[in-house]
C-alpha cells in the first residue's frame, strides 16, 4: 500500500527567503505525487504534479517541487516566500496502477513571517 | 464553473441522529471521493467510487454509506452520529486520466460536529 510522510508539522520561514517542505513516499512501482494547499476554512488547491519526465516540476504560485527517486523525496520549494504562502500543505500519493484515491501525507503548516 | 459542491457548509448533530452530506459535481468526472479532516491526521479516505453505480470503501468506512446513481451526485449517509466523527468532510472528484496521473479537485467541507 502507499503512503506518504511529511516530517515536519510546522515551517517557519522569514518573507523572501527560500522555503522548502519535505515529503517523501512509499509506493511499488512509479508513482503519481502531488501537491496541494489549503488556506483557513477552504478546501484543498491543486499546487503541482509529477507524472513522469523531468524531475523538476514547476506549478502555480510560482511553487516548484524536485522528485528524487533514489531518495523516494518528493520536496516543494519556492526561491522567495511570501506572507500570503502561509498555509496548510499535503503532498498525496496514487499508484500507477489504476486511478486509485490519492493518499494524503499529515501536512505542513508554513508560516511566512514579515 | 461550480466544480464540487458540498453541502451543507456547517452543522451541528446530536448523538444518535442521522444526516446526508451532500456532494455534486459539474465537471462529468468518473471518479469521486469522500475524505474526512481531523487535526493533525491529513485527510483519511472513506468511500470513493469510479463511477455510477460503482462504491468501494477507504480506510476509515465504519459508521458511514454512500451511494452513486447518477455521474453528479455522491452522498455521503451518517445513520448514528457519534462524537468521533466530530470532522471537516472534503469531497473530490477527479477524472479518468493514463494509469491515474488526474489531480482531484475539492470541494470547500462540511464541518459537523456531534454533540
Amino acid at each position: 500500500a502507499q503512503s506518504v510522510a511529511q516530517p515536519e508539522d510546522q515551517v517557519n520561514v522569514a518573507e523572501g527567503n527560500p522555503l522548502t517542505v519535505k515529503c517523501t513516499y512509499s509506493v511499488s512501482g512509479n508513482p503519481y505525487l502531488f501537491w496541494y494547499v489549503q488556506y483557513p476554512n477552504r478546501g484543498l488547491q491543486f499546487l503541482l504534479k509529477y507524472i513522469t519526465g523531468d524531475n523538476l516540476v514547476k506549478g502555480s504560485y510560482g511553487f516548484e517541487a524536485e522528485f528524487n527517486k533514489s531518495q523516494t523525496s518528493f520536496h516543494l520549494k519556492k526561491p522567495s516566500a511570501l506572507v500570503s504562502d502561509s498555509a496548510l500543505y499535503f503532498c498525496a500519493v496514487r499508484a500507477p496502477s489504476g486511478n486509485t484515491p490519492l493518499v494524503f501525507g499529515k501536512g505542513t503548516r508554513l508560516s511566512v513571517i514579515a | 464553473n461550480a466544480g464540487v459542491t458540498q453541502t451543507p457548509k456547517f452543522r451541528i448533530l446530536k448523538i444518535g441522529q442521522s444526516m446526508t452530506l451532500q456532494c455534486t459535481q459539474d465537471m462529468n468526472h468518473n471518479y469521486m471521493y469522500w475524505y474526512r479532516q481531523d487535526p493533525g491526521m491529513g485527510l483519511k479516505l472513506i468511500y470513493y467510487s469510479v463511477g455510477a453505480g460503482i462504491t468501494d470503501k477507504g480506510e476509515v468506512p465504519n459508521g458511514y454509506n454512500v451511494s452513486r446513481s447518477t455521474t453528479e451526485d455522491f452522498p455521503l449517509r451518517l445513520e448514528l452520529a457519534a462524537p468521533s466523527q466530530t470532522s471537516v468532510y472534503f469531497c473530490a472528484s477527479s477524472p479518468p486520466g493514463r494509469g491515474g496521473g488526474t489531480e482531484a479537485f475539492f470541494g470547500q467541507g462540511t464541518r459537523l460536529t456531534v454533540v
